[in-house]
């Protein structure tokens, strides 16, 4: 089966860049979304095929696929941001999703 | 507006089987491209992809649970279900369908957006 990698916390200061790393086999041949999640709401998608981004999503949310890990940057990071994010591929024809991480904003 | 509701029952004992139905409004599964997705998330876990079904009744099961699930589409009434037989105290979890808007291919998809989840328990 296929598996992607996410660190399980990432924290960064209010103002600065976040980067969130998704890592898996040759992940840069398929594409990667990834999804914000507050406590007690549903997922939101906050880029889909590695950088697009959906209409509402602010500019601050950029992403970036290469080689074997996709990225997520936040810059100017804001206490908002602070959520648990899930990067997701598909392999052969299945969903597959990273096993989360949480972004401190402190 | 597209919106997706999941209902079913809130508690279920080990071995029944698990019926739970995506209600939605906004689009409809005889679009092209279009597909329902299911996924759930234990307390406190990461997310976790159950399957999927296409406008042209193509489905898609996670490998590891396939031999257990069923998904289904009404596309007059607008609803899918999803069927999970032999249920285990470990398939205690929110349970959310989402949207998977028209793409031209399953690696193009994502899902936008998620039903507000159901939680399931199980347990006699």
């Amino acid at each position: 089966s296929y598996d992607l990698t996410q660190p399980p916390s990432v924290s960064v200061s209010p103002g600065q860049t976040a980067s969130i790393t998704c890592s898996g086999d040759e992940l840069g041949n398929k594409y990667a979304c990834w999804y914000q999640q507050k406590p007690g709401q549903s997922p939101v998608v906050v880029i889909y095929q590695d950088s697009e981004r959906p209409s509402g999503i602010p500019e601050r949310f950029s992403g970036s696929n290469s080689g074997n890990t996709a990225t997520l940057t936040i810059s100017g990071t804001q206490a908002m941001d602070e959520a648990d994010y899930y990067c997701q591929a598909w392999d052969s024809s299945t969903v597959v999703f990273g096993g989360g991480t949480k972004l401190t904003v402190l | 507006q597209i919106t997706l509701k999941e209902s079913g029952p809130t508690l279920v004992k080990p071995t029944q089987t698990l019926t739970l139905t995506c209600t939605f409004s906004g689009f409809s599964l005889s679009t092209s491209g279009v597909g329902v997705g299911w996924i759930r998330q234990p307390p406190g876990k990461a997310l976790e992809w159950l399957a999927l079904i296409y406008w042209n009744a193509n489905k898609r099961y996670s490998p590891s649970l396939k031999s257990r699930l069923t998904i289904t589409k009404d596309t007059s009434r607008n609803q899918v279900v999803l069927t999970m037989t032999h249920l285990d105290p470990v398939d205690t979890a929110t349970y959310y369908c989402a949207h998977s808007p028209p793409a031209s291919a399953d690696r193009n998809n994502r899902f936008d957006p998620w039903g507000q989840g159901t939680l399931v328990t199980v347990s006699s």
